[in-house]
């Protein structure tokens, strides 16, 4: 089975910075590969799926890229409302989770 | 928009089972190209795959619960169910319905219910 590994496991940036979060999969999945980001008490949310591709309604600040194994979420400038969790996910496999927290 | 809601008793008891309804609303749960998922959430911690079931009644069950877990669709309700036996504190957790929908490259949940907690205690 898939493994996931996230990192950082803690994210502290401030409103207006770049924001790199990564998720390396553990044999290769292909662009088999998503984003999703969970605000707490809400459901979580897609945010990029087929590995680069934005989900609807997703603002162009976020995207996802892939280099063999290793996945990138980037947020270009982070606006108040992007501090969150945000989880990776292949099949039935989602990541630990990274959490971004205001510095 | 399809909307998904959950709904089943909060508190379970040690070694009974756990039962969950999710009513679709907005879409047909007979539609091909979905999933219907369930997903849970441990107090304070991440994302964990219980199963989920094809329009045609195929179903993937996490090895890990698979000898306790039964998913199942009624589509003259436009509902799909979870149940869970012999339950333990363990599985105390928010338990989230969702839609997966085939894209491209993979297969991903797009719509989720709001979640709803299960607590086991006795």
């Amino acid at each position: 089975e898939i493994v996931l590994t996230q990192s950082p496991a803690t994210l502290s940036l401030s409103p207006g910075e770049r924001a790199t979060l990564s998720c390396r999969a553990s044999q290769s999945v292909g662009s088999y590969f998503a984003w999703y980001q969970q605000k707490p008490g809400q459901a979580p949310r897609l945010l990029i799926y087929d590995a680069s591709n934005r989900a609807t309604g997703i603002p162009a600040r976020f995207s996802g890229s892939r280099s063999g194994t290793d996945f990138t979420l980037t947020i270009s400038s982070l606006e108040p409302e992007d501090f969150a969790v945000y989880y990776c996910q292949q099949r039935n496999t989602f990541g630990q989770g990274t959490k971004l927290e205001i510095k | 928009q399809v909307q998904l809601q959950e709904s089943g008793p909060g508190l379970v008891k040690p070694s009974q089972t756990l039962s969950l309804n999710c009513t679709v609303s907005g879409g047909s749960i007979s539609r091909t190209g979905y999933y219907w998922n369930w997903i849970r959430q441990h107090p304070g911690k991440g994302l964990e795959w219980i199963g989920y079931i094809y329009h045609s009644g195929t179903t993937y069950y996490n090895p890990s619960l698979k000898s306790r877990l039964t998913i199942s669709l009624d589509t003259s309700k436009n509902q799909f169910s979870l149940s869970l036996s012999s339950v333990t504190a363990a599985d105390t957790a928010v338990y989230y319905c969702a839609r997966g929908e085939n894209y491209l490259w993979g297969s991903y949940v797009d719509q989720w219910g709001q979640g709803t907690l299960v607590t086991v205690s006795s």
